[in-house]
């Protein structure tokens, strides 16, 4: 199976910051890379798609790049709707496996 | 407008059996591959099963390979999980989702305790 291993597992910003998230594969996924957000109890919602396609709806302060084992999920400004649980998945082989998540806390 | 909604979760004994359904709207699930996600309290969250669209080829995690059964309905447009055996660390929500290539829509959940 595919590890997926995001860091940090939390990180304190402020709205207006620029924040990255990492993902790493553990062995190459292509660019079969999701993120997905979830907010406090709720279903998560899809942000990127194909490792930095954006999907249709999420505001364009989000942002995702990397290839092969090394993908990152960027925030250019953040918002105080922001503040959720973020998490990576590969969708290139079965079993689909997703990150342990990051949570995004307020500072 | 797309929506999915999990009815069937509950309260369950360990190894006893629960079936979870997902009534699909806006969209022609057939049309699309489905899939389980589950999340335990307070963790991430964990691929559980998939069934192709066309052909109905299914695949499972090795948490409940031979325990869980993923089926659907195609004329009442409903995903549906069998669960078997069910153990302590099934406990979760579990999440219906469509897929268009990946999971790109989510249900609200629908919580399964497994405790006796």
């Amino acid at each position: 199976d595919i590890q997926m291993t995001q860091s940090p597992s939390t990180l304190s910003a402020s709205v207006g910051d620029r924040v990255t998230i990492s993902c790493r594969a553990s062995q190459t996924v292509s660019r079969y890379l999701a993120w997905y957000q979830q907010q406090p109890g709720r279903a998560p919602k899809l942000l990127i798609y194909k490792a930095s396609s954006l999907e249709s709806g999420v505001p364009s302060r989000f942002s995702g790049s990397g290839s092969g084992t090394e993908f990152t999920l960027t925030i250019s400004s953040l918002q105080p709707d922001d503040f959720a649980t973020y998490y990576c998945q590969q969708y290139n082989s079965f079993p689909y496996t997703f990150g342990q998540g990051t949570r995004l806390e307020i500072k | 407008e797309v929506q999915l909604v999990e009815s069937g979760g509950g309260l369950v004994q360990p190894g006893g059996s629960l079936r979870l359904s997902c009534a699909a709207s806006g969209f022609t699930s057939s049309n699309y591959a489905m899939s389980w996600v589950r999340q335990a309290p307070g963790k991430g969250l964990e691929w559980v099963s998939t069934i192709s669209g066309s052909a109905g080829t299914t695949f499972y995690a090795d948490s409940v390979k031979g325990r869980f059964t993923i089926s659907r309905d195609t004329t009442a447009n409903t995903l549906v999980l069998q669960m078997n055996g069910l153990r302590a660390d099934d406990t979760a929500i579990y999440y219906c989702a469509r897929e268009r290539e990946l999971i790109d829509f989510w249900g609200q959940g629908t919580l399964v305790t497994v405790s006796s």
